[in-house]
């Protein structure tokens, strides 16, 4: 099956800084990579995801970066707020048409934006 | 926090105990999921569901069971022969040809 690693495991940046989350999956046939973010005691949300057919997406000051050769992919926040502080899970999975997505998560990666 | 929702938030059974977590969704979708997951781990799969009527295993589906007879609910038994029961429980759906899922607000489960 699927395995997904997450690194780092903690992180701690200064407002303003840019702060990078990295993953790599072993499955070469997955093919959606979500990116969810998790408040202490709520619902994983999901914040960005990225398809295997392209190799960059942004969303203001989130991006997401894939290498499928490689099978990695990252998580660049720029311009961090403490807002940003949570933690961090990205996922993988290969979905066909008409069946569920089964992801595999990471360990997490709990960011912590200083003053 | 409407469209998927979990209860109760928390819960505290004896050992030994059979124990159901409710999740309901609104949003029409056709997959239901369950996860678990444990502090300093990220979430594992327990089991899934496509249709009504239909589930699948996920990584660590022993010592639980679910049951899907209405396309709005998939509730998640956990039953006396799961070993360590204790953890945080979230409820997730998506549609079936899509792949985001919307996770429910979770069930935290305390059993001693």
């Amino acid at each position: 099956g699927e395995n997904v690693e997450q690194h780092p495991s903690t992180l701690s940046v200064q407002e303003g800084d840019s702060a990078v989350i990295k993953c790599t999956y072993s499955d070469s046939a997955s093919n959606y990579f979500p990116w969810y973010k998790q408040e202490l005691g709520k619902r994983p949300q999901l914040i960005i995801d990225i398809r295997s057919n392209v190799g960059e997406k942004k969303d203001q000051r989130i991006a997401v970066t894939l290498n499928k050769t490689a099978k990695h992919f990252s998580l660049h926040i720029t311009e961090t707020q403490p807002e940003d502080s949570a933690v961090y899970f990205c996922a993988a999975s290969r979905s066909d048409t008409g069946t569920a997505s089964k992801l595999t998560f990471g360990t997490g990666t709990r960011l912590q934006v200083t003053l | 926090d409407g469209g998927i929702t979990q209860s109760p938030k928390y819960l505290f059974r004896k050992e030994g105990q059979n124990v159901t977590l409710s999740c309901e969704q609104n949003l029409n979708h056709d997959a239901m999921y369950w996860y678990r997951q444990d502090p300093g781990q990220g979430l594992r799969l327990i089991y899934y569901s496509q249709i009504v009527n239909d589930f699948q295993k996920g990584d660590i589906a022993e010592g639980y069971s679910v049951s899907r007879e209405k396309k709005e609910s998939f509730p998640l038994t956990v039953t006396s022969a799961q070993k360590n029961p204790t953890a945080f429980y979230l409820c997730a759906s998506s549609l079936s040809r899509g792949n985001e899922q919307y996770f429910g607000p979770g069930t935290r489960l305390t059993v001693t």
